[in-house]
């Protein structure tokens, strides 16, 4: 069973600070590592999927890495703006259905 | 393009009823999964249908079941229900899996479902 923490659990930042959350797996049993964005009543948006070579990904002011060796992940926001805030989640790709653990996910609040 | 539909968006029962939820998968896309999403949990899966079949389930007894239509429109159902059903319930597609097999989910809204 596949064990997917995340932290901090939650965070409160200024506009214009960079900040970063971890994603942290005991294994690399698992295909792939997936990024997800999700808004307060929306559907949680697909930002990234980090593949096993692990090649750093970015979108915008938002990147992530993966180091399967050490067992984390981590995003970065440079420039927190306030439609930033929303839960991060990660979760790991495997099994034969392919599909997805998650961890609890990190709640980012960014201030005006 | 159409994303992914969920149906409806908020529903309440009672202990011992059944129920269904419904997801419109986005256009093209064959595999349809489900995710349970307990309050402060991440979501879980429950299982899996790619082009009409169950492919994969996770750790949900059988009182959780569920269907794909050819359109690869998706059902779940579930019985017997009890307190800690309550939840929102997710369900997200995927298109037909290329040869990395890492393609991404598509979630939709989600159902909430509370059980009382």
């Amino acid at each position: 069973i596949l064990n997917v923490e995340q932290s901090p659990q939650s965070l409160h930042v200024q506009e214009g600070d960079s900040t970063n959350f971890t994603c942290s797996f005991p294994s690399s049993n698992f295909y792939a590592l997936h990024w997800y964005r999700w808004e307060t009543a929306k559907s949680p948006e697909a930002l990234f999927v980090m593949t096993l070579n692990g090649d750093e990904k970015k979108k915008g002011r938002i990147s992530a890495t993966l180091n399967t060796k050490e067992g984390y992940s981590y995003l970065y926001i440079k420039g927190s703006q306030p439609e930033d805030s929303a839960t991060y989640l990660c979760a790991l790709l495997s099994g034969s259905a392919r599909q997805l653990t998650f961890g609890s996910g990190t709640q980012l609040t960014v201030l005006p | 393009e159409t994303g992914v539909t969920q149906s409806p968006t908020h529903l309440i029962k009672t202990r011992g009823q059944q129920v269904t939820l419904r997801c419109s998968s986005q256009s093209g896309h064959n595999t349809v999964s489900w995710y349970q999403q307990a309050l402060g949990q991440g979501p879980q899966f429950i299982f899996q249908y790619y082009r009409e079949e169950e492919n994969g389930r996770g750790n949900f007894p059988p009182r959780f079941s569920g269907l794909q239509f050819p359109n690869y429109s998706s059902e779940l159902n579930v019985n017997a229900l009890e307190l800690d059903d309550s939840a929102l319930y997710l369900c997200a597609s995927s298109p037909d899996r290329g040869p990395s097999g890492l393609d991404t989910q598509y979630f939709g809204p989600g159902t909430r479902l509370t059980v009382l």
